[in-house]
């Protein structure tokens, strides 16, 4: 079965642009994930969905990011104004269910590079 | 506040030789602990976990884990290494108390098996 994919693989904004980033989760997956991960560090959380509901976005490190998954399926991960700090590695994760026990399955991640 | 420590930025190793990578954690109850995968240019891939039960996991690869209470360690081991290893490794940690958390990741342990 597919796994997790995210679109585009790579990205180079200028200063300022917005960029919109896309997770296709595995299907039937309840729970979606995004991370950052920063060059030489893993990853650190963002935001997370339990289907279309956002229960947890204190991870977004500023009000220019912003999270949807508006059908319970395909999430977007939208970075208003980009700034050179932004530049990272962009995860997403998806998992079967909605308990801790559940491991997460990862996408291949999209690289942002703010010039 | 839940934390991972991997002491080792780098670790290696000669194919055939059994191999060693650290990881330390911290929470407040009784964690649940992964270990991930991460080859170049490509996503984290699961590898194992310890939930409960038995101390010693076997996951993907050969690959096995120690849960050690005691010194809250949970090491990645493998008894004979293949080139094919190399790539870099994460330890995850997620306090079951408080529920459907995001993982939280080490820095990651970049491991080199020579031939």
């Amino acid at each position: 079965g597919a796994g997790v994919s995210q679109s585009p693989r790579y990205k180079v904004a200028k200063r300022g642009q917005d960029v919109a980033l896309r997770c296709d989760p595995i299907s039937g997956h309840v729970s979606l994930f995004w991370y950052q991960q920063a060059l030489g560090q893993g990853p650190e959380f963002l935001t997370y969905f339990q289907n279309e509901a956002q229960l947890d976005k204190s991870g977004l490190p500023s009000d220019r990011f912003f999270a949807e998954r508006p059908e319970g399926s395909v999430s977007t991960l939208k970075i208003q104004r980009t700034q050179q700090e932004d530049s990272a590695v962009y995860l997403c994760a998806s998992s079967l269910g909605d308990r801790e026990r559940d491991e997460q399955y990862f996408g291949p991640g999209t690289r942002l590079t703010v010039t | 506040a839940q934390s991972v420590a991997q002491p080792e930025d780098q670790v290696n190793v000669a194919e055939g030789n059994p191999l060693t990578v650290k990881c330390t954690y911290s929470v407040s109850g009784n964690p649940y602990l992964f270990w991930y995968v991460q080859y170049p240019n490509r996503g984290l891939q699961f590898l194992l976990k310890y939930i409960t039960g038995d101390n010693l996991v076997k996951g993907s690869y050969g690959f096995e884990a120690e849960f050690n209470k005691s010194q809250t360690s949970f090491h990645l081991k493998k008894p004979s290494a293949l080139v094919s290893d190399s790539a870099l490794y994460f330890c995850a940690v997620r306090d079951p108390y408080l529920g459907n958390t995001p993982l939280v990741f080490g820095k990651g342990t970049r491991l080199s098996v020579i031939a």
